[in-house]
């Protein structure tokens, strides 16, 4: 069974400063996906950034950039030039790629993300 | 685009009875659809895949017969909990999978979640 490790139950960062969050995964599929979410105290979960596995590049979207070492099994977010609105829970999040149907997500225990004024 | 209503947004029932909530894709069709159940600040757990016209495939552990789950259309799945009793009370949300339309397959976009008391 696929499983999603986050090590860090809180991260704070002052605004306009750079975070990273890690997560690691472990799976003996070579296909899958990776995703970042974020949940706001609304508890509405919003897509951050998602990798494809079979792809070596980074998966970038604005100020978010993670860093993907498949054979680290490693899927780190980096959140640039932080901003107050990027105060949330960020759920790292794996889906294996069956080749059919969508699947599930399987996820971390999520990074309590402060950011200080 | 890729928006995913859920409703109610709170519901408060009474030990026994059954609630039904309701999951609908708006302006996209999903085949699949997902029903995740998420402790107070836990993560999300994966309780069934709903994939539409067939019967849904649940989660190990997690009661079929408790939690019934409904895909008779490409834009809407519910989630009936029957018999509620208070260790049911969670906060359970939806998703569905944007599929070939949006050019990406398996992201999911969620609903907003609804958060079910039972006293």
């Amino acid at each position: 069974a696929q499983t999603v490790t986050q090590s860090q139950p809180e991260m704070s960062v002052q605004e306009a400063e750079t975070v990273t969050l890690s997560c690691t995964y472990d799976t003996s599929e070579s296909d899958y996906y990776l995703f970042w979410y974020k949940q706001p105290p609304s508890r509405q979960m919003i897509l951050v950034i998602r990798q494809e596995a079979y792809k070596q590049q980074n998966a970038t979207e604005n100020r978010f950039s993670v860093n993907f070492q498949k054979a680290a099994k490693s899927f780190s977010l980096k959140i640039s030039d932080s901003q107050l609105g990027d105060a949330a829970m960020y759920f790292c999040a794996y889906s294996l790629n069956s080749g059919g149907g969508a699947d599930g997500l399987t996820f971390g225990k999520g990074t309590h993300l402060i950011i200080q004024p | 685009g890729a928006v995913v209503s859920q409703h109610p947004s709170w519901v408060i029932c009474k030990s026994g009875t059954s609630v039904k909530i309701e999951c609908r894709s708006l302006d996209f069709q999903a085949t699949t659809m997902f029903w995740y159940r998420q402790f107070p600040k836990q993560s999300l757990m994966l309780m069934a895949t709903s994939n539409e016209g067939s019967k849904a495939t649940y989660e190990q552990g997690v009661e079929k017969d408790k939690f019934l789950i409904n895909h008779a259309s490409l834009t809407l799945s519910t989630l009936t909990v029957t018999s509620a009793h208070p260790e049911d009370s969670s906060f359970y949300i939806c998703s569905a999978d944007s599929g070939n339309p949006f050019g990406a397959k398996n992201i999911q976009y969620f609903g907003a979640g609804t958060r079910l008391s039972v006293l």
